[in-house]
């Protein structure tokens, strides 16, 4: 059974770093498309980056330039770094997995991110 | 990018009557990329419809989607209680992976 498990949500101040972490079994996140996603509290849904099997990365223009998508083989865990964090960065973020390189198939909890002083 | 957009915004109905959801892209979805997914408060979105008509897993018959290039719909024959709930629509041909800001299908 496919499984993905966030961790690493939290409380942060305006301008700084979180690091998110997904962890998968039942499948290799190193074999397959992975995705995070974004929900701000009461809005919908955000696509936040990509990361393809091959190794290449997408990202929203919102977060360009200050997120990092990556993925540890060894702990079969995805990532995403966050650095010069905003009170709009506020938000549940998603892990997800797609099939093939399609659509998302599964997707985890969520982890709770809020950006505030 | 390509936008989608959503349409209705909120769509009030009561068990049994057919939901119709829009969703139109501002360009060209090569091959019908196009997925729906169903999210219900406080939990992560669901799959629905893949390659704009091909039903996900354990999704009953009664949900069919249609379309081709941009525009895109998700039809609902008979609403039944547990599907109220917001609708969003994603195209994934290309990055970044677009969604629609949702419809929100409420009794």
């Amino acid at each position: 059974e496919v499984q993905l498990v966030e961790s690493g949500g939290g409380l942060v101040q305006p301008g700084g770093s979180l690091r998110l972490s997904c962890a998968g079994s039942g499948f290799t996140v190193n074999n397959n498309y992975m995705s995070w996603v974004r929900q701000a509290p009461g809005k919908g849904l955000e696509w936040v980056s990509i990361i393809y099997n091959g190794g290449s990365t997408y990202y929203a223009d919102s977060v360009k330039g200050r997120f990092t998508i990556s993925r540890d083989i060894s702990k079969n865990t995805l990532y995403l770094q966050m650095n010069g964090l905003r009170p709009e960065d506020t938000s549940v973020y998603y892990c997800a997995r797609h099939l093939g390189t399609t659509m998302v198939s599964h997707w985890g909890q969520g982890t709770l991110v809020t950006v505030s002083s | 990018e390509i936008v989608l957009t959503q349409s209705p915004g909120t769509l009030s109905l009561s068990p049994g009557e057919r939901a119709t959801l829009s969703c139109r892209a501002s360009q060209n979805v090569p091959n019908n990329y196009l997925a729906w997914y169903q999210q219900k408060p406080g939990q992560a979105p669901r799959l629905v419809m893949y390659g704009a008509s091909s039903r996900a897993t354990g999704i009953p018959d009664r949900f069919s989607g249609s379309g081709s290039g941009t525009d895109f719909t998700l039809t609902i024959s008979r609403v039944e209680p547990e599907d109220f709930a917001v609708y969003y629509c994603q195209q994934y041909d290309s990055s970044p992976r677009t969604f629609g800001q949702g419809t929100k299908l409420e009794i």
